[in-house]
């Protein structure tokens, strides 16, 4: 089954820990994204990839890091610099630049 | 910077009935423009793509309209039914390589 997954689906974090959300793709697709969404807001977008080991900040980039080793993966980690990180967030890949996107389940993560 | 609207923000309907859900966007120069479907607690569904040459997709019950003048966009639900109750996002590809969003309307289909 070709798609995204997302884990762990829920993630509790202490303060001051960094915690990092995997995001894998058997899609074969270039480009990855990472958003996060609050309630009643639309989707933000934290980091993308268009190829593998290189990566562009996105609007809300502060607090977050990424790396793109592999081109199936695309791992974030929320740092202790993000000072509200309580949200769900949800990664996407597409073939490339305004390709249709597709989105995994994504995982929630709530600061203890 | 662009911008995306989504008119109304919550839509009560019932079942059975034709229903039309509003996206507007502040910059016409887009590359194309995506419709997806959330449900609570989940990831989002992927419905229709207009490329920005195109007028119009369908899909099923579907149809999704683009004005690209206007900076508007339309998605058309026929016949709903309670299945269809989610939030519906639309999101436009802008220069920069990146999909902007609006807040979403959420619908609710009554049986």
């Amino acid at each position: 089954d070709g798609g995204i997954t997302q884990s762990p689906k829920y993630l509790f974090r202490k303060e001051g820990q960094n915690v990092t959300l995997s995001c894998e793709q058997n899609l074969n697709h270039d480009a990855m994204y990472w958003y996060r969404q609050d309630p009643g807001q639309g989707l933000r977008l934290i980091y993308y990839s268009q190829i593998v080991n290189d990566f562009q900040k996105g609007d809300i980039a502060e607090g977050y890091s990424v790396s793109r080793e592999k081109k199936e993966s695309f791992p974030l980690t929320v740092t202790s610099a993000q000072k509200n990180p309580t949200a769900f967030y949800l990664c996407a890949s597409s073939l490339g630049r305004d390709n249709e996107q597709f989105f995994g389940p994504g995982t929630r993560l709530t600061v203890l | 910077k662009q911008e995306v609207t989504q008119i109304p923000a919550a839509l009560s309907v019932p079942e059975g009935e034709n229903l039309v859900l509003n996206c507007s966007f502040t910059d016409s120069a887009i590359y194309n423009l995506q419709w997806f479907r959330q449900d609570p607690g989940k990831g989002l569904t992927s419905l229709l793509l207009i490329q920005s040459s195109q007028r119009e997709q369908t899909s099923g019950r579907l149809n999704a309209s683009l004005d690209k003048s206007s900076g508007r966009s339309t998605l058309y639900i026929a016949a709903s039914q309670p299945g269809d109750s989610a939030t519906y996002l639309c999101a436009v590809w802008v220069h920069g390589n990146k999909l902007v969003f609006g807040a979403g309307t959420i619908l609710r289909v009554k049986s």
